[in-house]
């Protein structure tokens, strides 16, 4: 059973067009999150959603918006790609809300998106 | 500001021990995390500390001093599986939003 899924694994497409990337966490946790890894491997995070909050990078284009239809879901849109997008994204979840644990991050497999 | 640092590369033998730095400077620290990244793959969690010490999981431990800002992870009898990016990140506040990571280091592992 996969924990986080995402998908497309791969998104190739020209500038100035709109894409999702679709995400699913088995989980059951709390909270979900988008992260970008450039092409330096730096992870940086663009999202932090539960059901009671919206957490947005402030250094994040609002091209980039988050959509959850329920817990288990948050579907990344992008209006008007542009060359610089191209990067992987990554899905995680976590149980944020737990004072116990250590409540570390499940990523998915990433959606490698090439702007041409 | 935030930092955390990490070598970029290294590089050991099948069998040996390796030890990968991260230093911190943070606002606000709530554990450290170690994670691997395989090429073309996903992060996937394998230590935490939170209070100062060791703590040992097979053949990973991982260490830390929060007094120095420093933290390590061991791998002891390596294996070529374990070439793979090993990421630091320091999470400053209650929510994991609030995570700092490093660049991350590459390990390669030569027979």
């Amino acid at each position: 059973d996969t924990a986080v899924s995402q998908t497309p694994k791969y998104l190739v497409t020209q500038m100035g067009n709109d894409k999702s990337i679709k995400c699913e966490q088995n989980l059951g946790h709390d909270t979900m999150y988008w992260y970008k890894q450039d092409s330096k491997k730096f992870l940086k995070i663009m999202f932090s959603y539960n059901n009671k909050e919206l957490i947005i990078n402030e250094t994040v284009p609002n091209r980039f918006s988050p959509k959850s239809p329920d817990k288990a879901h948050l579907n990344l849109h992008i209006n008007s790609l542009e060359l610089g997008d191209s990067a992987v994204y990554f899905c995680a979840s976590s149980q944020d809300s737990s004072i116990l644990g250590i409540n570390e991050q499940f990523f998915g497999p990433g959606t490698r998106l090439t702007v041409l | 500001g935030q930092n955390i640092d990490q070598p970029t590369e290294m590089t050991a033998t099948e069998g040996a021990i390796v030890q990968i730095n991260c230093t911190y400077q943070t606002s606000g620290f709530n554990g450290l995390f170690w994670y691997q990244q395989h090429a073309g793959e996903a992060p996937t969690f394998l230590s935490y500390n939170v209070l100062d010490g060791l703590e040992e999981k097979g053949r990973f431990s991982s260490f830390l001093s929060r007094s120095k800002g420093y933290s390590y992870l061991l791998l002891k009898e390596l294996q070529m599986k374990d070439s793979a990016s090993y990421l630091c990140a320091v999470r400053r506040g209650k929510s994991n939003y609030q995570l700092i990571w490093g660049a991350g280091t590459k390990l390669i592992i030569k027979p």
